[in-house]
């Protein structure tokens, strides 16, 4: 499993877009990049999945550059309610299983 | 996304008891499961890999006798914590392989927070 760095912590402000970079340097040719979402006391919530350039759903955005040794995950104009830890995950179609690293808690504030 | 439940969604046990806990998938028939551990401020930790009808997979570090698990059904994994001790309290996750082509997109029920006096 590819091995992802992201950073610990970010603080926001209501209606303000956040963008969380994810590097995943050794991205296997195979590998896809995965975002999750976990509130406190809740398992985490697939929030979007792309394999490169970008890709946009309902409540998010993922920017993946050519060499995709990184991601970014953009959250437009944030509420309150997206406060929560953001992980960056990247695994193969061979790879069921997925490692965790330590995620991004945003903080979004008043 | 498919749709995960977990029971209970909380339990407080003495040291020394057993714990089981349920995981169903309610609209998807899920021949693999995942069983999850987390601890507070921490991120996830796989504990094993639940395959309908045959035995679980364990990570390296987890006790297969103390946790074990049963994937009887497509619908239905459970985690056992045998002879809980208050270092086995944490929140308990599992998930589900959704069948996607890339193989890597999970569906998580709502954990079960496990404290052990």
């Amino acid at each position: 499993l590819a091995k992802t760095t992201q950073p610990i912590s970010m603080d926001s402000y209501e209606g303000q877009e956040v963008n969380i970079t994810c590097s995943h340097n050794n991205i296997a040719t195979n590998d896809y990049i995965t975002w999750y979402q976990q509130f406190p006391s809740q398992g985490p919530r697939f929030i979007i999945q792309g394999y490169k350039t970008k890709v946009t759903n309902e409540v998010a955005s993922l920017f993946i550059p050519a060499d995709r040794k990184s991601s970014t995950l953009s959250l437009p104009r944030v509420s309150l309610s997206d406060t929560a830890v953001y992980y960056c995950l990247v695994g193969g179609s061979n790879d069921y299983k997925l490692s965790f690293g330590a995620g991004t808690t945003v903080t979004v504030r008043a | 996304g498919a749709v995960v439940s977990q029971h209970p969604s909380r339990v407080i046990c003495k040291s020394g008891t057993s714990v089981k806990i349920e995981c169903r998938s309610l609209d998807f028939q899920a021949t693999t499961m995942f069983w999850y551990r987390q601890f507070p401020k921490q991120s996830l930790m796989l504990m094993a890999t639940s395959n309908e009808g045959s035995k679980a997979t364990y990570e390296q570090g987890v006790e297969k006798d103390k946790f074990l698990i049963n994937h009887a059904s497509l619908t239905l994994s459970t985690l056992t914590v045998t002879s809980a001790h208050p270092e086995d309290s944490s929140f308990y996750i599992c998930s589900i392989e959704s069948g996607s082509p890339h193989g890597d997109t999970q569906y998580f029920g709502p954990g079960t927070r496990l404290t052990v006096l």
